[in-house]
C-alpha cells in the first residue's frame, strides 16, 4: 500500500492555458474524490467516482473544469483556460466505501500567473 | 444546506496547557463526523470518525466527542509536535461528498 499518489505536486501555469493533474488512488479503493483547498480554508468537494462512473459533482464547479476515471483506475482533472482564481491545492482521495475515512495524497499546488 | 463550522480559528498554547476544538456542524441526517489532522503541503490525515451522539473516540493525548450538534476534539497535555490543523467534516446521509470546515490551526509552544 503506496498510498494515493498525485502528479505533479507543482504546476505553475500562465492566465489561459490547459492544466491537466493526475491522481493514482489506493489500488484496492473503487470510490475517488477531488477536491480544492486554498489558504486557511477547508478542502472544498469537485468531484466524485465510483469505478469509472462519475456520480456527483459540485454545482459550483465551472464548465472549465473536467475528470476522468477511466477504466476506474487513475483519474486526471483538466482546467481548460485557467484564471488567477484557480490558484488552490488540488487534493485527491480515495475509500473503499461510502461511509469510510478518506485517504489524501499530498496534492498539487497550482499558481496561476 | 449542510455546513461545519469550527471555532477557534487559531489557538496557542503552552506545552502541557490542555484545551477543546469546536466543531458545530448542520447535517440532514448524519451518516459520520470526521477529524482529521493536516500539516503544511500536505494532505489531511484521518483521526477518528463519530457516528451517533454520546460516542467518544480517544488516541493518544487526543479524544473526540460527539452530539447531535457539536463534536469537541479535546487535547490533553499537548506537545509542540501536535502543532497543525485540525479540520473536522461530516458524510450526509444522501449523496458522497464529505463536508469540510475550515479548520483550527494549533500552534504548541515548548
Amino acid at each position: 500500500d503506496t498510498g494515493v499518489s498525485q502528479n505533479p505536486r507543482h504546476k505553475i501555469t500562465k492566465r489561459g492555458q490547459n492544466v491537466t493533474f493526475r491522481c493514482d488512488p489506493i489500488s484496492e479503493h473503487n470510490r475517488l474524490y477531488w477536491y480544492r483547498q486554498t489558504l486557511g480554508q477547508g478542502p472544498e468537494f469537485l468531484t466524485y467516482f465510483q469505478n469509472e462512473a462519475q456520480l456527483e459533482k459540485s454545482r459550483l464547479l465551472s464548465d472549465r473544469f473536467s475528470a476522468e476515471r477511466p477504466k476506474g483506475s487513475f483519474s486526471t482533472l483538466e482546467i481548460q483556460r485557467t484564471e488567477q482564481g484557480d490558484s488552490a491545492m488540488y487534493l485527491c482521495a480515495s475509500s473503499p466505501t461510502v461511509n469510510e475515512k478518506l485517504f489524501f495524497g499530498s496534492g498539487t499546488q497550482l499558481s496561476v500567473l | 444546506e449542510d455546513q461545519v463550522t469550527q471555532s477557534p480559528e487559531a489557538l496557542r498554547l503552552q506545552e502541557g496547557e490542555s484545551s477543546s476544538l469546536n466543531c458545530s456542524y448542520t447535517v440532514s441526517g448524519l451518516r459520520g463526523l470526521f477529524w482529521y489532522r493536516q500539516d503544511p503541503g500536505k494532505g489531511p490525515e484521518f483521526l477518528f470518525t463519530l457516528y451517533s451522539a454520546g460516542e467518544e473516540k480517544e488516541k493518544e493525548r487526543l479524544k473526540a466527542t460527539l452530539t447531535k450538534k457539536e463534536s469537541f476534539l479535546h487535547i490533553t497535555a499537548p506537545k509542540p509536535e501536535d502543532s497543525a490543523t485540525y479540520l473536522c467534516a461530516v458524510q450526509a446521509n444522501r449523496g458522497f461528498k464529505t463536508i469540510f470546515g475550515a479548520g483550527t490551526r494549533l500552534f504548541v509552544k515548548a
